[in-house]
């Protein structure tokens, strides 16, 4: 099993929609998790931390599993500037920072 | 301004032309690393520092050297660069356990 696994996409949705991904981490020592977008040909940029209580961040709601290994991002309302890569990131023990390759939103008008 | 820095943001240069890639943080981070980005495989770490003189390789160090003299530099050299080298290259920088900052990108392509 891969560290870390997202769906590559691409998700098509249209403007309005709700979307969302998952993202599974096989390392259960991991300790702290992150979500970054991407803009073609640019650098990652975080997006939102993610807590185990969860967080929320106006349309965007990222929750922790630890039971199950796995993280989640929510989108509301999706708007086209949304589209992008969004990357899972953790970081496990001895610090180690961890991407997973990415998911592909493409939201249409 | 929190920023990581690098340079040049594009190079075109030949098989075998040695070159270096800047790096340079102004957050005081201890942990500095190189990434490669090609289309489908994702960010791939190439080699890393947790501080001053200490580095260590990631998953694709091949072809590569790094140097870690003072805190804030982290340079990327490829002694003797081969097409395959071509890439998007990200230099970043955090610490321990937190947020990661990332550096514009180097737009490199070996002949």
């Amino acid at each position: 099993r891969k560290e870390v696994e997202q769906d590559p996409g691409p998700f098509n949705v249209p403007e309005g929609a709700t979307v969302a991904f998952n993202c599974t981490y096989s390392n259960s020592a991991s300790q702290s998790f992150f979500w970054y977008r991407q803009d073609c040909r640019k650098e990652p940029k975080l997006l939102m931390s993610v807590y185990s209580s969860g967080n929320e961040d106006g349309r965007f709601t990222a929750q922790l599993n630890r039971a199950s290994q796995y993280i989640s991002l929510l989108i509301r309302d999706s708007k086209l500037s949304d589209s992008a890569t969004y990357l899972c990131v953790v970081i496990g023990g001895y610090s180690t920072l961890t991407f997973g390759k990415g998911t592909m939103l493409l939201v249409s008008p | 301004e929190a920023q990581v820095t690098q340079n040049p943001r594009y190079l075109i240069t030949v098989t075998g032309k040695k070159l270096t890639v800047t790096c340079s943080q102004n957050m005081n981070h201890e942990y500095m690393s190189w990434y490669r980005q090609d289309p489908g495989l994702g960010l791939r770490q190439i080699y890393y520092s947790m501080n001053v003189e200490v580095t260590d390789k990631g998953d694709v160090p091949e072809g590569y050297k790094v140097s870690r003299k003072e805190k804030r530099n982290f340079p990327l050299i490829l002694e003797s660069p081969s097409p395959n080298q071509t890439s998007l290259y990200f230099c970043a920088s955090r610490n321990s356990g937190d947020t990661q900052y990332f550096g514009p990108g180097t737009r490199l392509t070996v002949l």
